[in-house]
């Protein structure tokens, strides 16, 4: 079983929808959890983090947390063509101080 | 002023030979990483530096080799590079568990 695990995609939504990621991962015990945004070629960059059960809102992004079911989303309203990029998400695993990423999940918004 | 800095940003060498990868940041975190991301995107952990310290070492193979002579400074030397090691290297640095700040990676291509 992989620490996390991201459906890879591609997740199409049109202009103006809302896109769901999903994200689950392996240990109860974590703590610490991160949205990253990678643009091809580019290096990923920090959208959301999230430490407590529920839901975590900033502009557009929303980031939810169900430690019991060990799945963190992230919602992202009125979806944007500037929005295409891949997601990664992140969790602290064993509060390690290491992050164990997920493969991502690639979303196109088209226009 | 760039906050994690590598250099270089793409390297093409033939197999067998033994190369660096620089990194600093100016951001005065205690902790650097180095990542590498293959071409699925997938995003793995292989060292860590906590103030000149290794504390993480992933199962990589000893022809990695981390550097780090002081807390803002964290090197990757390869020796005998192999077809599989092409991949983008990406350092980053944290503080205190809190979210990585990614350099710009460095896309390595062994021929």
């Amino acid at each position: 079983q992989k620490e996390v695990e991201q459906n890879s995609g591609p997740l199409s939504v049109p202009e103006g929808a809302i896109a769901s990621l999903n994200c689950t991962y392996s240990d109860r015990g974590s703590q610490s959890f991160f949205w990253y945004r990678q643009y091809s070629g580019k290096s990923p960059e920090l959208i959301m983090s999230i430490y407590s059960n529920g839901d975590k809102e900033d502009g557009r992004f929303t980031a939810q947390l169900n430690k019991a079911s060990q799945y963190v989303s992230l919602l992202i309203r009125d979806s944007q063509p500037s929005d295409s990029a891949t997601y990664l998400c992140a969790v602290d695993l064993y509060n390690f101080n290491k992050f164990y990423f997920g493969s991502g999940t690639k979303l196109n918004v088209k226009p | 002023d760039t906050a994690v800095s590598q250099t270089p940003k793409y390297l093409v060498t033939q197999m067998g030979n033994d190369k660096s990868i620089k990194c600093e940041q100016n951001l005065g975190h205690d902790t650097m990483y180095w990542y590498k991301q293959d071409s699925k995107k997938f995003l793995k952990i292989m060292f860590s530096y906590n103030n000149k310290e290794l504390i993480i070492n992933e199962t990589v193979p000893n022809r990695f080799s981390p550097k780090s002579p002081d807390k803002a400074h964290l090197n990757l030397h390869i020796n005998s590079l192999e077809l599989g090691d092409s991949a983008v290297y990406f350092c980053a640095s944290s503080q205190n568990v809190e979210f990585y700040t990614f350099g710009s990676g460095t896309r390595l291509t062994v021929v």
